[in-house]
């Protein structure tokens, strides 16, 4: 079982929509859960962390469910300029047994006019 | 947020010459450093992760020997790759932590072409 798995995707959904990722993760010693949004041949840039309480900014909405290990993102009212590739990352003793922050391998995220 | 600065941003080399990276935390001292590599239209691979003063641990399959990483102080990691050759053009992104936080910030990356 892969560390961090992740919705395939790719997603296309007009403008307006809402759009949820769902992100899981294999280690319940994990401690720390991000997402990041990732543009073409750039960088991953920070979106938010995910706390067991959930965290909400503007339009988009993270959420963590330790006990199934599962983590999501919610994105409501998407523009253009959401299109991009989200990751998931999790901070966890993962093999090797030292803390290592993993990504899922991204899910596509195309909005349209 | 925190900023990481990366240098090169892009790399041309020979196949069998070594080209070092460095990855630069500008604002926060970085505790911790991950290195990933990324091929086109995969994911993040992790490297290596190091901790300042310490040597790196490598992922299974990473071969040390290869990519040389050093963590020497707490704003500066580099990452050599040794005798370079084709298959290891790719894109290589740092990303470092600090204590204060669980965080982690990422450089710009380095898009290598060995020829």
């Amino acid at each position: 079982r892969k560390e961090v798995e992740q919705d395939p995707g790719p997603f296309n959904v007009p403008e307006g929509a809402t759009v949820a990722f769902n992100c899981t993760y294999s280690n319940s010693a994990s401690q720390s859960f991000f997402w990041y949004r990732q543009d073409c041949r750039k960088e991953p840039k920070l979106l938010m962390s995910v706390y067991s309480s959930g965290n909400e900014d503007g339009r988009f909405t993270a959420q963590l469910n330790r006990a199934s290990q599962y983590i999501s993102l919610l994105i409501r009212d998407s523009k253009l300029s959401d299109s991009a590739t989200y990751l998931c990352a999790v901070i966890g003793p993962f093999s090797g047994g030292y803390n290592k922050l993993i990504f899922g391998a991204g899910t596509r995220l195309a909005v349209h006019p | 947020g925190a900023v990481v600065s990366q240098h090169p941003s892009r790399v041309i080399c020979k196949s069998g010459t070594s080209v070092k990276i460095e990855c630069r935390s500008l604002d926060f001292q970085a505790t911790t450093m991950f290195w990933y590599r990324q091929f086109p239209k995969q994911s993040l691979m992790l490297m290596a992760t190091s901790n300042e003063g310490s040597k790196a641990t490598y992922e299974q399959g990473v071969e040390k020997d290869k990519f040389l990483i050093n963590h020497a102080s707490l704003t500066l990691s580099t990452l050599t790759v040794t005798s370079a050759h084709p298959e290891d053009s790719s894109f290589y992104i740092c990303s470092a932590r600090d204590r204060g936080g669980p965080e982690a910030f990422f450089g710009q990356g380095t898009r290598l072409t060995v020829v």
